[in-house]
């Protein structure tokens, strides 16, 4: 079964600092996905990551994947209030049908 | 603004009734996904759709049921309600059937009582 973790699973944080969001799978992967999510709204895809030692940046978000270690991270640099949000971490794998697996989510609040 | 729309946005029945939300794909998308999003259950696959076949199964309840028509559009049926399915129900579509980005509709929030 294809299992996907987060953590941490709440994050509070003040603005102008650094932190890193895990999320570690259970298995291979073909994609690795990270969509944010505001309260009561839609996901939005912020990045998708194909391959090993992916690297992808979008203002203060930069996300990595490492294949063998089944692992990616979310670095928020320089946090802002606007950054608060859920931020979900999705693989999907062919061997498991063609489905995202989400991670529980991070819920992160960055105080001003 | 992903393209993806679904109606309605909210709608609250009682148990034991019939709703079937709907959902458009962006334009050119072949694949309907329709996933679950509860606080107990988090985020969960229910069935994609593909070009009007269906193509994968998660752990749909056999109370629910969905299709999608030609025009692309897709309808996901929930009978026999009950205060369990209480949820956000998301639509998502991609361009292709295997793995690609998908782009998430805004959800029908359904709330039973």
């Amino acid at each position: 079964e294809l299992k996907v973790e987060q953590n941490p699973l709440f994050l509070s944080m003040q603005e102008g600092k650094n932190y890193t969001i895990y999320c570690n799978y259970s298995t291979t992967s073909d994609r690795l996905y990270w969509y944010r999510q505001d309260p009561g709204k839609s996901l939005e895809s912020l990045f998708v990551l194909l391959s090993n030692g992916a690297v992808k940046q979008e203002g203060r978000l930069m996300a990595s994947l490492d294949t063998k270690a089944r692992l990616s991270t979310l670095h928020i640099t320089a946090a802002v209030h606007d950054l608060s949000a859920t931020y979900f971490c999705a693989v999907d794998n062919m061997e498991y049908g063609n489905k995202l697996v989400f991670g529980a989510g991070t819920i992160l609040r960055v105080k001003s | 603004d992903s393209g993806v729309t679904q109606t309605p946005k909210h709608l609250i029945t009682a148990t034991g009734q019939r709703v079937t939300l709907r959902c458009s794909p962006r334009s050119g998308d072949l694949s309907v996904y329709w996933y679950q999003q509860s606080l107990d259950q988090g985020l969960q696959f229910l069935i994609q759709y593909y070009n009007g076949e269906e193509r994968a199964k998660g752990n749909i309840l056999e109370r629910f049921s969905a299709q999608q028509f030609p025009d692309l559009h897709s309808e996901l049926n929930l009978s026999s309600l009950e205060l369990g399915d209480s949820a956000l129900y998301f639509c998502a579509s991609s361009a292709r059937g295997g793995p690609d980005t998908q782009y998430f509709g805004p959800g029908t929030r359904l709330t039973v009582l």
